[in-house]
Formats: C-alpha cells, sequence, structure tokens
C-alpha cells in the first residue's frame, strides 16, 4: 500500500509553452500533498504544500502564478509550470500524506527539461 | 527552525565494510528524524524514521540509525556494504506532527559508492 505515482514520468517542452505534472496517490487518500524540485546533485527544496480543496501554501520565493498547483480531489494534485523557461529544466518529485497520518510518501519524480 | 547537516557529500567504502553516514539535526522542539535513499532518476524511498520511541531505529535492507539527543546526532550505518547499496542518502527532520501539513526539511544528502 501507499503507492504515489507521477505522469509524465519524463517531459521536453519548448520555452514559453506551459507542462502539467500529475501526482496520484494510488490506493489511499491524500488530504495533503507536497512538491519538491531537486536540481541535479541536490537535495529536495520544498516548493509547495496543496490541500484538497483550498489553495496551496507556497514556500518562500516560489512564484505561485509561475507552478500553478491545484487539488481537486483527494487522489489527484497538479503542478503546471507555465510559460516554462530553461532554467526551469529539473526533477520534479511530489509527496502524498495519507489522510489522517503523518508520513509522506514519494513519487518517481518528473524530469522536465525544457528547451 | 529546524534545520539538517549531512557530513560528506561524497562517501566511498568497500564491499563488505561498514557504512556510516553523519546527520546532525537542529530543532527547537522534539523532532521527527528520517533517512530515505535515492536511486538515480528515481523518487526517495524511506529507510527508516525516528518518531520518539526507541532511540535505536532498524530500517529496510539492513540499515539502522541512533537518535542520540545529546548529539543533536541522527547518524546511519549498516555493517557490511553491498554493491546494491550505492545510491544517494538523505537525511530529514520534521516536527512532531501537530497537524497533517508537518513539512519535511531534508539534508544536502551523501552519495554513497561501494567499492569491489
Amino acid at each position: 500500500g501507499a503507492v504515489v505515482s507521477q505522469h509524465p514520468s519524463r517531459v521536453i517542452c519548448k520555452s514559453g509553452t506551459s507542462v502539467k505534472i500529475e501526482c496520484r496517490s494510488l490506493d489511499f487518500q491524500a488530504t495533503t500533498m507536497f512538491w519538491y524540485r531537486q536540481f541535479p546533485k541536490q537535495s529536495l527544496m520544498l516548493m509547495a504544500t496543496s490541500n484538497e480543496g483550498s489553495k496551496a501554501t507556497y514556500e518562500q520565493g516560489v512564484e505561485k502564478d509561475k507552478f500553478l498547483i491545484n487539488h481537486a480531489s483527494l487522489t489527484l494534485s497538479t503542478l503546471t509550470v507555465t510559460s516554462a523557461h530553461p532554467e526551469d529544466s529539473s526533477f520534479y518529485i511530489c509527496s502524498a500524506m495519507r489522510t489522517g497520518g503523518n508520513e509522506q510518501f514519494f513519487g518517481p519524480g518528473t524530469r522536465l527539461t525544457v528547451l | 527552525a529546524q534545520s539538517v547537516t549531512q557530513l560528506g557529500s561524497h562517501v566511498s567504502v568497500s564491499e563488505g565494510a561498514l557504512v556510516l553516514l553523519r546527520c546532525n539535526y537542529s530543532s527547537s522542539v522534539p523532532p521527527y528524524l528520517f533517512w530515505y535513499v535515492q536511486y538515480p532518476n528515481q523518487g526517495l524511498q524511506l529507510l527508516l524514521k525516528y518518531t520518539s520511541a526507541a532511540t535505536l531505529v532498524k530500517g529496510i535492507n539492513g540499515f539502522e540509525a541512533e537518535f542520540k539527543k545529546s548529539e543533536t546526532s541522527f547518524h546511519l550505518t549498516k555493517p557490511s556494504a553491498h554493491m546494491s547499496d550505492a545510491a544517494e542518502y538523505f537525511c530529514a527532520v520534521s516536527e512532531l506532527p501537530r497537524s497533517s501539513a508537518s513539512k519535511i526539511i531534508f539534508g544536502s544528502g551523501t552519495r554513497l559508492s561501494i567499492r569491489p
């Protein structure tokens, strides 16, 4: 149990386009999901906390209009990178916390490359 | 504020040797502490966690870690390294959750290499 999936696993897009990444909890309900980004050979940096049915909470320095988060159901959160630029290229990882629980379960990550 | 410091960005040991990855934390409240492993181009897998119960925590793949409050440390060990242990390891801290939205703060990571 406690499996989290991400789709797509890898995406390449042109500069100026928008990309949507999905994070799904496959066998549990997740009131809270988290989005992280990881640059090569670096640690995970929390971008935002996504709560089902409400607005996401963004970390300092993360542009909410740039990284749109939607958490419309208890099993799905989406991250949309709008008007992507090469500096947005990164590994994006989501995690999901079981409703009533306290452990985060991580997805396999999405590699975004912006040309 | 909470933080985690991992000493050594890269550790190399011989197959069969002891693995020791160091982690020190800073927290104003009793912490939850974690060790995660990440294989190339993959997400994170939880190795073990400390949640204020036993100070010696046993995890998967033969790893264990000991919580030492006096030293603010949570070092990860494995008695005998295996080639499959080569990966990136992250130490992390979060507050004892008062709500479901407790954040996890990650250390900078330690890359473990295993020499044949």
